[in-house]
């Protein structure tokens, strides 16, 4: 079964520094997005990116956080000067056009620590 | 705004139903799905609903009220495998059509 996948699993980084994370999603699939999920708390959208540009972002997506689709395959985001408050399991997720009764497809996320 | 609620924890027995309620307010409804997640995994993907009535998928279903804005995950014959985190997830206009969690309900199957 496809999946997306997700690179580094975990990652540790000190505060101030600028960590990327990266994503392989599903091949077909034409819809990706960013979510995160502070340890025990429920999982929050970041931002969706269709046809090489961002289509929406939430309030928690400000100028400290980045994504890109560099080549065909990989999705990541870039987070700059990180900050304690960044800890969190960040999920990368794709989806067909327009195919929401099949959902979301997970990839099994980063954990980042930041120290 | 927008806000979602859901039960915090949910116990039951193996073999036995148990229904995850959620509500939600928004103004920009189109639909809402369920996600389950294990301990330490990523959320996986159960049902949508973007019409009022029930879903079934196999020992899972799903139900919605779009004039109550109310919708619940039912889950029959419960396995200890069952036990894991249950988001509810709108599909809200407000965020582009994309999917806004709820606060997940922690569902423990006893033995």
């Amino acid at each position: 079964e496809p999946e997306v996948t997700q690179t580094p699993s975990h990652q540790v980084t000190q505060m101030g520094q600028e960590v990327i994370l990266r994503c392989v999603p599903i091949s077909n699939h034409l819809y990706f997005y960013w979510y995160r999920q502070i340890l025990g708390q429920k999982v929050e959208f970041l931002v969706s990116f269709y046809n090489n540009e961002i289509s929406e972002k939430s309030e928690i997506f400000d100028d400290q956080f980045s994504v890109e689709r560099p080549d065909g395959s990989n999705f990541t985001l870039k987070i700059r000067s990180t900050k304690l408050e960044d800890s969190a399991m960040y999920f990368c997720a794709s989806s067909e056009e327009e195919r929401y009764n099949y959902g979301y497809t997970f990839g099994s996320g980063t954990r980042l620590t930041v120290v | 705004g927008q806000s979602l609620e859901q039960p915090s924890e949910v116990t039951a027995v193996e073999g036995a139903i148990v229904q995850i309620n959620c509500t939600y307010q928004t103004s920009g409804f189109y639909g809402l799905s369920w996600y389950q997640q294990h301990d330490g995994g990523a959320p996986t993907f159960l049902s949508y609903n973007a019409l009022d009535g029930l879903e079934e998928t196999g020992r899972f279903s799903s139900f919605l009220s779009r004039s109550d804005s109310y919708g619940y995950l039912l889950l029959q014959e419960l396995q200890m495998k069952d036990s894991a985190s249950y988001f509810c997830a709108v599909r809200d206009h407000n965020y582009g059509q994309n999917f806004v969690f709820g606060p997940g309900t922690r569902l423990s199957v006893l033995p």
